[in-house]
């Protein structure tokens, strides 16, 4: 039982260039998301899912694409990289969303993207 | 518009010294505080989750409180391996598995 793998944990960019950031889970979890965390900021939701086929854009979806196709996988895609998105990204996963609409996250060890 | 506001940004601790951190949230609707860990260059780890005022819960040195505008994470007797980030997070009815997480407050504890 892996988790939640992120890969690559480290990546350079130059600015305009297309990638890619893996994140897969083996849980059976629901909600998966992304979560970029810069110096002196909180965590910063970017994309979210709550099923597969289902995806929408939380405070900072601006340059980022995402597509849920199955349950495991949950790609962020970042079109025409600049540098104001260098950052650490997290993706993080939870087992569904309760009644309450509380749920609790497992998140990922992170990547760090620059952007140059 | 919704906040969540941690202090101190930074906290110095000699082993033994006990202390809190806060976490102040101005938000509609609240459906559960999250307190996680972060140790440097990790993911956030879960540690306790909140959901009405008056509740309280504990693990190991660690004690989380909650009132209607902050909640309160006691230190009791730390030690060095206590030494992370401690993120605050809390979520609104209004939309659903979002989370807003404070700045995080950044522990150290030295022996």
């Amino acid at each position: 039982n892996a988790g939640v793998t992120q890969t690559p944990k480290f990546q350079v960019l130059k600015t305009g260039q297309s990638m890619t950031l893996q994140c897969a889970q083996d849980m059976n979890h629901e909600y998966m998301s992304w979560y970029r965390q810069d110096p002196g900021m909180g965590l910063r939701l970017i994309h979210y899912s709550v099923g597969a086929g289902i995806t929408d854009q939380g405070e900072v979806p601006n340059g980022y694409n995402v597509s849920r196709s199955t349950t495991e996988d949950f790609p962020l895609r970042l079109l025409s990289a600049a540098p104001s998105q260098t950052s650490v990204y997290f993706c993080a996963s939870s087992y569904s969303i309760t009644a309450s609409g509380a749920n609790v996250l497992t998140f990922g060890a992170g990547s760090r993207l620059t952007v140059l | 518009e919704d906040q969540v506001t941690q202090s101190p940004e930074a906290l110095r601790l000699q082993e033994g010294e006990s202390s809190s951190l806060n976490c102040s949230y101005t938000v509609s609707g609240l459906r559960g505080l999250f307190w996680y860990r972060q140790d440097p260059g990790k993911g956030p780890e879960f540690l306790f989750t909140l959901y009405s005022a008056g509740e309280e819960k504990e693990k190991e040195r660690l004690k989380a409180t909650l009132t209607k505008k902050e909640s309160f994470l006691h230190i009791t007797a730390p030690k060095p391996e206590d030494s992370a980030t401690y993120l605050c997070a809390v979520n609104r009815g209004s939309t659903l598995g979002r989370l807003y997480f404070g700045r995080g407050t950044q522990l150290t504890v030295w022996p």
